[in-house]
């Protein structure tokens, strides 16, 4: 079974502080991705990653930043936690391109207050 | 823009009730359509997608959705539910070639509440 973890299930953060989500899959995946999910609209994509240290931007980036340094593992980083990026943080990873199954992590759920 | 519209945001239904989740996308070019579904604490798991080949697509735990090129729906079914599909359904859609290719467009999701 393909597995995807994500370093923490909750999280709380002050605001302006620096946070560090991790996420690791253990199928020798090409694609890596980070969603936030908010009730009501769905999942959004922040950034993904089509190989090690390759990136692009998704629909929202702005205040994230990501980094892949090697294969199985894909980090997103807030690097002045606001209250707006409350939220819960999913992780992906697929093998392929479009037609492809994304497996996702369990999520984690941060509070910045 | 391209986009995925879930038409209702909760669904309750009886226990043992047929089910239909609506999903309609904006695209004038082929799709690839997919349904996930998140289970109560958990991450998203497909239900099943539609590529190409036959418009009916069967899935896991006896869910099924027909591909409607010219409504441009992937309305999901299932013809009786049981109270473990309670959980929240996402439709999701990728449009066209390169590194777009990678980006599932997604609904809003439909929250299917089983009633017994």
């Amino acid at each position: 079974d393909v597995k995807v973890t994500q370093s923490s299930r909750y999280l709380v953060k002050r605001t302006g502080e620096k946070v560090f989500l991790e996420c690791v899959q253990d199928m020798d995946h090409e694609n890596m991705f980070w969603y936030r999910q908010d009730p009501g609209l769905g999942l959004r994509l922040i950034y993904f990653s089509y190989d090690v240290k390759m990136k692009e931007k998704g629909d929202i980036p702005e205040g994230y930043s990501v980094s892949r340094e090697k294969k199985e593992r894909f980090s997103l980083i807030l690097e002045s936690a606001s209250t707006n990026q409350t939220s819960m943080y999913l992780c992906a990873s697929s093998l392929g391109g479009g037609t492809d199954e994304q497996y996702f992590g369990p999520g984690t759920r941060l509070t910045v207050t | 823009a391209q986009s995925v519209t879930q038409l209702d945001s909760q669904v309750p239904v009886f226990e043992e009730a047929p089910v239909e989740l609506r999903c309609n996308y904006s695209s004038s070019v082929s799709v690839y359509l997919f349904w996930y579904v998140q289970y109560p604490n958990q991450g998203l798991q497909l239900l099943l997608k539609y590529l190409s080949g036959s418009t009916l697509v069967k899935g896991i735990n006896g869910f099924e959705a027909e591909f409607n090129k010219s409504q441009t729906s992937f309305h999901l079914r299932k013809p009786s539910v049981h109270i473990s599909d309670t959980a929240e359904y996402f439709c999701a859609v990728t449009i066209g070639p390169g590194l777009s290719n990678y980006q599932l467009i997604w609904g809003a999701g439909t929250k299917l509440i089983i009633k017994p």
